[in-house]
């Protein structure tokens, strides 16, 4: 089992619809979570944080559920600019802490 | 202020060779870490360096080493290339006291093994 799961997609959604994808992790210690947006052929970059009461930014929202061991990404009136692969990222427990990188979920907005 | 840096962009190579990638990080950054993303997946953890000392090393071979220098640039050397190395290699900064909270990115040097 991988250490963070994604469903790979594409997510084909309509502009100005909701759009959520999950993303699982297998170690009940990671303490950090987060979620990155690459743009094709492109670095990523940091979209958002994971708290564990849940946080918004704008039109996205982060979900975190340590039960079942699962971070979620809610994007809200969905833009064609919106159009990218989202990276879940989880902080590891070993002894150096690195981050352990999702596969990453396509989404494709359709005007 | 100058994001994460790298060179080359675009890197093109035959098995066998060796190749250094370079990276600057983003002014005040003390950690720089590197990794290979290979198309469709996620980004590997290569290396962890923090204040010029190694911090953390991923399921790589020896064929892969790395250094920083006291600027907090750092190196990426890649010897006896195989087809299987080619990937965006991409460096990313961070704050961070050997714990990165979060990092930031340069824009990758591809590299393709022929």
């Amino acid at each position: 089992r991988k250490e963070v799961e994604q469903d790979p997609g594409p997510f084909n959604v309509p502009e100005g619809a909701t759009v959520a994808f999950n993303c699982t992790y297998s170690n009940s210690a990671s303490q950090s979570f987060f979620w990155y947006r690459q743009d094709c052929r492109k670095e990523p970059k940091l979209l958002m944080s994971v708290y564990s009461s849940g946080n918004e930014d704008g039109r996205f929202t982060a979900q975190l559920n340590r039960a079942s061991q699962y971070i979620s990404l809610l994007i809200r009136d969905s833009k064609l600019s919106d159009s990218a692969t989202y990276l879940c990222v989880v902080r590891g427990m070993d002894s150096n802490y690195q981050l352990i990188w999702g596969a990453g979920t396509k989404l494709i907005i359709k005007p | 202020d100058a994001g994460v840096t790298q060179s080359p962009t675009h890197l093109i190579k035959t098995r066998g060779q060796h190749v250094t990638l370079r990276c600057s990080p983003i002014s005040g950054h003390k950690s720089v870490s590197w990794y290979q993303q290979v198309l469709g997946q996620g980004p590997q953890f290569i290396f962890q360096y923090y204040e010029k000392e190694e911090r953390g090393r991923g399921n790589f071979p020896d064929r892969f080493s790395a250094r920083q220098f006291p600027n907090y640039s750092s190196e990426l050397n890649v010897n006896a290339l195989l087809l299987g190395d080619s990937a965006l290699y991409l460096c990313a900064s961070s704050l961070g006291s050997g714990a990165p909270r979060s990092q930031y990115f340069g824009p990758g040097t591809r590299l393709t093994v022929l």
